[in-house]
């Protein structure tokens, strides 16, 4: 079992329609990432959080710790945010030093 | 533009060879992490630097080895290549490297290796 799921896989939506990504993690985590994987290739980071709600133009995230389960919501969607969307966590560690352990992300295409 | 620059872009080799990426951080960002993204297995965690010194370690091969310069750059060493290997290698840079989860990671382009 995956320690990071993300839900759905695949998601095909309309031009304006109001998306949410789902990601759930199955251990006690000290941040959560957002990040945007574009159809070339490239990465981009969108948030980071360690609790409550952040907010970045039409993209919000929101993460409940208790829950161990963050969404990212995109309102007013456009085709230009067609991408892969990717949840990462920091786990916390006994050992200590731990890097990012990333979901398998969530296929979003926007259609016009 | 991350600021985040890695060469080659791409790279072709056969099984049994040995390659080097190359990785120059954002101007001013002390770590380095790196990243392998294959198919069937996702994105995962290599290693990370800090400043010079090996910070964090995570799924990465002992045929696979990394250092970071003192002008802070970052190589990625791949040996005894395998088809498996074949993947898009991510380098990512953060201001401090607080152990990569409390900063935020600027990602290169990636250097997209293919194993024959």
């Amino acid at each position: 079992k995956n320690e990071v799921e993300q839900s759905p896989q695949n998601l095909t939506a309309q031009e304006g329609e109001f998306i949410t990504i789902n990601c759930s993690y199955s251990v006690g985590i000290s941040a959560l990432h957002w990040l945007q994987q574009h159809p070339g290739g490239g990465i981009v980071s969108l948030f980071m959080l360690s609790s409550g709600k952040k907010k970045h133009g039409r993209l919000i995230a929101t993460i409940n710790i208790q829950e161990k389960h963050s969404s990212l919501h995109i309102t007013a969607s456009h085709p230009r945010d067609s991408a892969v969307y990717i949840c990462a966590v920091r786990m916390y560690s006994g050992g200590g030093a731990d890097g990012l352990t990333f979901g398998k992300g969530t296929h979003l295409i926007i259609q016009p | 533009d991350s600021g985040v620059t890695q060469t080659p872009k791409h790279l072709i080799t056969a099984t049994g060879q040995r390659v080097t990426l190359r990785c120059s951080p954002r101007s001013g960002d002390l770590s380095v992490y790196w990243y392998q993204q294959s198919l069937d297995q996702g994105l995962q965690f290599l290693i990370q630097y800090y400043n010079g010194e090996e910070r964090a370690k995570g799924n990465i091969l002992e045929r696979f080895s990394a250092q970071q310069f003192p002008d802070l750059h970052s190589e990625l060493n791949l040996s005894s290549l395998e088809l498996g290997d074949s993947a898009l290698y991510f380098c990512a840079s953060s201001v401090a490297g607080g152990l990569g989860g409390w900063e935020t990671q600027y990602f290169g382009p990636g250097t997209r290796l293919l194993v024959l």
